[in-house]
């Protein structure tokens, strides 16, 4: 079955990389998804990558994809406090129309 | 800003009544999901409308029900609620096909509370 796994915490001061990691079990996922939600509010897509790449970089994001392990990274330069939230990883199988979902990270930048 | 709107933003209700909560898709969407996230959990998919059919659902008893209106707007209805049917219920759009697009937009989010 489908299954998403995030570690649930990271702690990083202002300035410095984040790296958030995440596996998932659906090898025939087509796009992977990573999501942020702060305290009382939705899901803001940050970016999403289709699964014959194995990088995108947008402005400070960066998403690394390694099929063969099914792991899948966001690395955040330069993190700051607005940064905080939970980020969620998420996968789309071929043909299904779910998204499957990790239990999230919880960033913490401190000053 | 997802252009996606739910109604109402919080609920109040108590065990075995009614609900009914609201979305307004992105305009120019024509895919609608649902999903439920208790606390402290990832979403999970209930179901999701494409051109006002359901085009695919989760593991949610029949007690979940939604539409789709021609306008792609949509609402998702819940019977006889129980205590564990408190929940962020979250609704997305997309633009895509039956396979339901590849880019979800999320609404803020009806909180649910079920005493």
């Amino acid at each position: 079955g489908e299954d998403v796994e995030q570690s649930l915490f990271l702690s990083v001061r202002e300035g410095d990389s984040s790296v958030i990691n995440c596996t998932y079990t659906d090898s025939s996922s087509t796009y992977l998804y990573w999501y942020k939600q702060e305290p009382g509010a939705g899901l803001q897509l940050l970016t999403y990558i289709f699964s014959n790449m194995d990088m995108k970089q947008d402005q400070r994001l960066t998403v690394l994809l390694n099929k063969k392990d099914k792991h899948l990274s966001l690395r955040i330069a330069d993190t700051q406090t607005g940064d905080s939230a939970i980020y969620f990883c998420a996968e789309k199988g071929t043909g299904f129309q779910k998204l499957v979902f990790g239990t999230g990270t919880r960033l913490l930048v401190s000053p | 800003e997802t252009g996606v709107t739910q109604s109402p933003t919080h609920l109040i209700k108590t065990r075995g009544q009614q609900v009914t909560l609201r979305c307004s898709s992105q305009s120019g969407h024509n895919t609608v999901s649902w999903y439920q996230q208790a606390l402290g959990q990832g979403p999970q998919f209930i179901f999701q409308y494409y051109r006002e059919e359901e085009n695919g659902r989760g593991n949610f008893p029949p007690r979940f029900s939604g539409l789709q209106f021609p306008n792609y707007s949509s609402e998702l209805n819940v019977n006889a609620l129980e205590l564990d049917d408190s929940a962020l219920y979250l609704c997305a759009s997309s633009l895509g096909d039956r396979g339901g697009g590849e880019k979800l937009f999320f609404g803020s989010g009806t909180q649910l509370s079920v005493l």
